[in-house]
Order: C-alpha cells, then structure tokens, then sequence
C-alpha cells in the first residue's frame, strides 16, 4: 500500500482559498487519489478523486503533478464551515480493502 | 443524508452488557465497512463484505461480531466490551466491490461509551 503524508494542521481565513499538499511517493502505477472532509461526530464525506493532471468539480480542485508522487487538494474561497478534518487516501483498483485513512489534516477557518 | 444510516446514535453499556449496532444502507450498494473512531486517532478499518461475504477481518477482538444478513444491513454484535472499546463506530457502504477507487459513503455513526 502506498503510504501518505500530510501536514497535521492547517490555518486558514474566510474567503482564502486552501492548498493541502499529500505526499505518496511509493504510489503504484494502479493507485487512485481520493480525498475525503470529516466534521467532528459524523462519518468522512468523499469530496474528490483522481489518477493524474487535474480534477475539479463544484467542491474541489485536485493537482496531481506527472510523477504523481504528491497531490493536492484545493478548496477555494474557504468559509468557516469547511473547517474540518481531510484525508487523502491512495489505493488500487483491486481489492484494496486496508486502504487507510491516515491522520488526516485539521483545516481551521478563522473569520 | 448520505443513504446510509445507523442505529442507536448514541449507546452507553456496562462491560457485561450484549448490544447490537446496526447499519442499513439504501443506495443499492455491493460492499458494507465497520470502522472505529476512537478520540484523536485515525479511523480503523474493522470489517469488509463484499456481496454479503465478509472478506476482512482486520484483526478485531472477537467481542465485535459482525453480521451482514443481507446487502443492505450490517450489524455489529458487541459483547464483555472494554472501556478502551469507547469510540466512534461507523458504517460505511460502497457501489464497488470494496476496492480501492470505491466511494464509501459514510453512516453518522454510534457514539459508543463503555463504562
């Protein structure tokens, strides 16, 4: 499994837009990036996924750059209620059923 | 409101108690997850089935067992449980067949306490 790392916490304002950076470094030729945004006392919710180049959808935009080593996550225009926990996960398309979570990055947004 | 709910929200039982959690799904979905949430840690994955089989046991304690009776529902059978065991648990369902580019959509989950 490919393992990720992200910074623990991130500080941001309303309005600033969001850039979580995941390193994956040993990711395999068949591994999927997916993000996920958990608020306290509830389940994570899928925001994004993608294999290389650039995502977007009407949450989210996801860089992956060619070597696909790293991602990032970018939420634009922050407002407090995005703040929360989000995880990047890497996984295949295979049978990868122990696909971690991680420990995810706090994103706090401040008025 | 993500399709997947669960049952009781909240549980507070004495470590001799048997409880059950539940899960039921209404997105048609072919793969069922048990995690737990404990406080300040990462989510642990617990449980897999995938049409109904379960095909991971991630070595949980045999005090969880898990039931799958059909696609849609997912219990968790808890019994002589830990304080330790006190945690978030979750239930999660996915479209795939639990691989890895699934989409899991996420339950509110149980807020378990164990005294």
């Amino acid at each position: 499994l490919a393992k990720t790392t992200q910074p623990i916490s991130m500080d941001s304002y309303e309005g600033q837009e969001v850039n979580i950076t995941c390193s994956h470094n040993n990711i395999a030729t068949n591994d999927y990036i997916t993000w996920y945004q958990q608020f306290p006392s509830q389940g994570p919710r899928f925001i994004i996924q993608g294999y290389k180049t650039k995502v977007t959808n009407e949450v989210a935009s996801l860089f992956i750059p060619a070597d696909r080593k790293s991602s990032t996550l970018s939420l634009p225009r922050v407002s407090l209620s995005d703040t929360a926990v989000y995880y990047c996960l890497v996984g295949d398309g295979v049978l990868d059923y122990k696909l971690s979570f991680g420990a995810g990055t706090t994103v706090t947004v401040r008025a | 409101e993500t399709g997947v709910t669960q049952t009781p929200r909240h549980l507070v039982m004495g470590m001799t108690n048997k409880k059950s959690l539940k899960c039921e799904q209404h997105l048609g979905h072919n793969a069922m997850y048990w995690y737990k949430q404990s406080a300040k840690k990462p989510l642990e994955l617990m449980f897999v089935y995938s049409l109904e089989e379960r095909v991971e046991n991630n070595s949980v304690p045999s005090r969880f067992s898990p039931e799958c009776p059909n696609s849609s529902h997912l219990f968790l059978h808890l019994h002589t449980l830990q304080p330790e065991d006190s945690a978030l648990y979750l239930c999660a369902s996915s479209q795939g067949l639990g691989f890895g580019t699934d989409t899991q959509y996420f339950g509110p989950g149980t807020r378990l306490t164990v005294l």
